[in-house]
């Protein structure tokens, strides 16, 4: 069956620090992935997402994404995080043509410290 | 992007009782998604909802526990039957948008007790 992991399940950085937040898929076809964020006491929100094209996707608030199908790959990064950053991050994939149907990976806790 | 407005946002209750979690959005989608999210773990499909039609359940779920009404293009309704604390979870309904993705509401976090 198809999954999505995310390798870090809570990251603690300091403001300024760089970020990288690992997602890997198991579906070898076409897929869509996505990059979700939840704030605290927010409902989820789309940071970014990729369909097709280049492989490296920008995003809202500075975050960037890039696809490595080789690697079943899609790591979300920030240069340099800041306090407001802190929240939970879901990466998401679905199989091209798959409506509705996104598979989650378990989400990685960042926490900031200012 | 679409808007989604769920309610109710939290509710606690009682074994064995049914709970019905409305989705309303502000524009007409063709399919809505109620997704589950138990304690610690990722969220889950739990139906696609099309208007006029049956709603279309994942493995593990099942219409008698988990039924969904879809009366029109704007409007969805998921209901937690017979609960048990096992069903405490938060719930989310999801529209889906080519250029933004899929959009979520804010979610249901229901305590069963």
């Amino acid at each position: 069956a198809q999954s999505v992991s995310q390798h870090n399940h809570h990251v603690i950085l300091s403001e300024a620090a760089s970020l990288e937040l690992g997602c890997n898929y198991s579906y070898g076809g076409t897929v869509n992935l996505f990059w979700y964020v939840q704030y605290p006491g927010q409902h989820l929100q789309l940071l970014l997402k990729y369909f097709s094209g280049d492989p490296l996707v920008k995003g809202i608030k500075g975050f960037e994404a890039e696809f490595i199908k080789s690697k079943f790959s899609f790591n979300l990064r920030k240069p340099s995080v800041q306090w407001s950053d802190t929240a939970e991050y879901f990466c998401a994939v679905i199989r091209s043509g798959n409506t509705g149907k996104l598979i989650f990976g378990q989400g990685t806790t960042l926490q900031v410290k200012p | 992007s679409a808007v989604i407005s769920q309610k109710p946002s939290r509710d606690i209750c009682q074994r064995g009782t049914s709970l019905t979690i409305q989705c309303q959005v502000d524009s007409q989608v063709t399919m809505m998604f109620w997704y589950r999210q138990q304690p610690g773990q990722s969220l889950t499909l739990i139906a696609t909802a099309n208007q006029g039609s049956e709603a279309t359940y994942e493995s593990g779920f099942v219409i008698d526990k988990f039924p969904i009404s879809r009366p029109n293009l704007t409007f969805s309704t998921l209901t937690v039957s017979n609960m048990s604390p096992e069903d405490s979870s938060i719930y989310l309904c999801s529209v889906e948008g080519f250029t933004y993705g899929y959009t979520f509401g804010s979610g249901t976090r229901l305590t069963v007790v």
